[in-house]
């Protein structure tokens, strides 16, 4: 069985400051990986998925992630933070083979502090 | 406009009272989910569709029901056997390609609140 790991439930950073975000993955063969943003009371939002293609992935809004096979890692970066990138992320996880879907993590909220 | 709608937004029931979250989507999907959301839980798999007229137990089935009569649609029913049913609900589908990362596309939720 798989499972995600998102370390700090919330997370302040000043506007125009680095983001990161993290995530570790447990998953007993290579994995698929996202990352979601869901602004309140709304759904989630893809911003950007690891497929095995390329182990540094850009998404929208200016984030990227980086796929460590060796840290078991996916973290969530963007390199200067805006006010609109305040929401909560999740980290998600699910194999090619077996059950489509996703096991997500616990979430990490973003402030973004002017 | 191709995507995923639910309704409605917000739903109250009393205790002992089932109720039913629609789902509906035009993107073609063959595959469709529904999740529970709570506060610093994350999102947890309720019930899951891969084709019409089928449908398996996510990790938390308990207390919920589901029907997949039509490609579209795949509603969830809340039955007075959920002992604390009040939560955000969230709809998904996907492509379902065999073997692919296809993204599952979410609808804008379901505010549940047992009163």
């Amino acid at each position: 069985a798989q499972s995600v790991t998102q370390l700090g439930s919330h997370v302040s950073v000043s506007e125009g400051a680095l983001v990161l975000l993290r995530c570790n993955y447990s998953s007993s063969v290579p994995p698929y990986l996202f990352w979601y943003v869901q602004y309140p009371n709304q759904g989630l939002q893809l911003l950007l998925k690891y497929t095995s293609a390329a182990t540094l992935v850009k998404g929208i809004n200016g984030f990227e992630a980086e796929f460590k096979k060796s840290e078991t890692s996916f973290h969530l970066t963007k390199p200067s933070a805006h006010m609109s990138d305040a929401a909560e992320y999740f980290c998600a996880v699910r194999t090619p083979t077996g059950r489509r879907a996703l096991t997500f993590g616990s979430g990490t909220r973003l402030q973004v502090q002017p | 406009d191709g995507g995923i709608t639910q309704s409605p937004k917000y739903l109250f029931r009393k205790e002992g009272q089932n109720v039913t979250l629609s789902c509906e989507q035009n993107l073609n999907h063959d595959a469709m989910y529904w999740y529970r959301q709570d506060p610093g839980q994350g999102l947890r798999l309720i019930y899951y569709s891969q084709i019409v007229n089928d449908f398996q137990k996510g990790d938390i089935a308990e207390g919920y029901s589901v029907s997949r009569e039509k490609k579209e649609s795949f509603p969830l029913t809340v039955t007075s056997a959920q002992k604390n049913p009040t939560a955000f609900y969230l709809c998904a589908s996907s492509a379902d390609s065999s073997g692919s990362a296809d993204t599952q596309y979410f609808g804008p939720g379901t505010r549940l609140t047992v009163l």
